[in-house]
């Protein structure tokens, strides 16, 4: 299986400023298609997930623009270029080349 | 409007069965592959399994392959999960997904609100 590794685990932030989140890959996630299978999700306090990004860098409709994916192979980034009170929740990278595998996610929380 | 309503979810002793359903509405539910994920308490997400649009192709997790089994029914616009041999790891909240596209697991952008499962041993 793909192992996903994200960090940080925790992330305290400052309303208006950037944030971003590492998520690495034990292996490529570049298809021959020159897609990379990574998606991103949000997981607000007592709600379902949502999807943030796709396919690395694709935003989903409805999602702000402040928020951007970007990375490609075994390393990706999600950025909030200023993050705001409603962006508190849990963070997670997927993987979807394989057998679909989640990061240990990442607590977004406010300082 | 787009939904996913789960439900079939509820208290089960170790070695049991029970069936999920995730009824769709709004959307061309055979366009899309449907995936489930579960969440046990506290913890992250894990994908489980996913079935195209047709319902001919099937993939699941190896922590439950051999004991779920996915299934859809394009007519009813209903996504199942039947869950057998049930152990007290498969405790967790189950969620139903669609896929952006018609056969593969990634771009989930639409979820359900989650159906319970409880597995006393």
């Amino acid at each position: 299986d793909i192992v996903m590794t994200q960090s940080p685990l925790s992330l305290p932030v400052t309303p208006g400023e950037p944030a971003s989140i590492s998520c690495r890959s034990s292996q490529s996630l570049l298809h021959s298609n020159g897609y990379n299978y990574l998606d991103w999700y949000m997981q607000k306090p007592g709600q379902s997930p949502q999807l943030l990004i796709y396919l690395g860098s694709n935003r989903a409709s409805g999602v702000p623009e402040r928020f951007s994916g970007s990375g490609t192979g075994t390393d990706f980034t999600l950025n909030i270029s200023r993050v705001e009170a409603d962006d508190v929740g849990i963070y997670y990278c997927m993987q979807a080349l394989q057998t679909p595998t989640f990061g240990q996610g990442t607590r977004v929380e406010i300082k | 409007e787009v939904q996913l309503l789960e439900s079939g979810g509820g208290l089960v002793q170790a070695g049991g069965s029970l069936r999920l359903s995730c009824a769709a509405s709004g959307i061309a539910f055979s366009s899309y592959a449907m995936s489930w994920v579960r969440q046990a308490p506290g913890k992250g997400l894990e994908w489980v399994s996913v079935i195209s649009g047709s319902g001919d192709s099937t993939k699941y997790a190896d922590s439950v392959k051999g004991r779920f089994t996915i299934s859809r029914d394009n007519s009813k616009t209903t996504l199942y999960l039947q869950m057998n041999s049930l152990r007290a790891e498969d405790t967790a909240v189950y969620y139903c997904a669609k896929s952006m596209v018609y056969d593969k697991e990634y771009g989930m952008d639409v979820w359900g609100q989650g159906t319970t499962v409880t597995v006393s041993s």
